[in-house]
């Protein structure tokens, strides 16, 4: 069963682009993440929020940022899409386990 | 520098048999370890996990095998099913109940019927 939410499912954009990726889950967790996942399917943190604070943040570039209205909802904005941006974005929320959301695909021409 | 290594990369078995997924870690710090499944088109849940404090972890036909001394833990799939081909990845964290996890590459598994 889905509890976190992600639109949309697939995007495709311009280099130099500037695109904005939606989540939100229903689990009433405090903490949230961003995560990447390439080509190869491996999988890095991005950023996490914990009650509207950012407290990871693994070095990404500056173009990303983050972005959250409440515990429930945090939101990723790329400003000035690379080619390398090109993956799948997955959402997450933890108390104990870390439950994913299905991702967004972002494909940069 | 990839702080959990995960192997083989892709593995094949027939139905019915046990599958075996092996797992590697370099910090010590590392003290949880969940295991994801991961469907195409979906995102990673959560499986299985371990403590360090625990040498196995059993979930039905899937168990963990924990080796803290040579920081290796593998994941037996018992009775494969061909609703066992998914992509599995192997995770580290310092903390139980922080979500910031390291990944392994994952390994690809796919059941022969």
């Amino acid at each position: 069963e889905t509890a976190v939410f992600q639109t949309p499912n697939y995007h495709v954009t311009q280099v130099g682009n500037e695109v904005s990726f939606n989540c939100k889950q229903t689990l009433g967790h405090d903490t949230m993440y961003w995560y990447k996942q390439d080509s190869k399917k491996l999988l890095k943190i991005m950023f996490s929020y914990n009650n509207k604070q950012l407290i990871v943040n693994e070095t990404v570039p500056r173009r990303f940022s983050p972005q959250s209205s409440d515990k429930a909802h945090l939101n990723l904005r790329i400003k000035s899409v690379e080619p390398e941006d090109s993956a799948v974005y997955l959402c997450a929320s933890s108390d104990e386990r870390l439950f994913f959301g299905h991702g967004t695909k972002l494909s940069v021409l | 520098q990839q702080q959990v290594r995960q192997s083989p990369q892709s593995l094949t078995v027939w139905e019915g048999e046990t599958a075996i997924l092996n797992c590697s870690y370099e910090d010590s710090t590392f003290n949880y370890f969940p295991w994801y499944q991961q469907f195409p088109g979906e995102g990673p849940a959560l499986l299985i996990s371990i403590r360090s404090v625990s040498d196995k972890k059993e979930d039905g036909r899937f168990t963990i095998f924990f080796n803290k001394r040579e920081k290796k833990l593998s994941l037996h799939i018992t009775d494969s099913q061909p609703g066992d081909s998914a992509t599995y990845f192997c995770a580290a964290s310092e903390n139980y109940n922080q979500g910031k996890l390291i990944f392994g590459q994952g390994t690809k598994l796919s059941i022969k019927p």
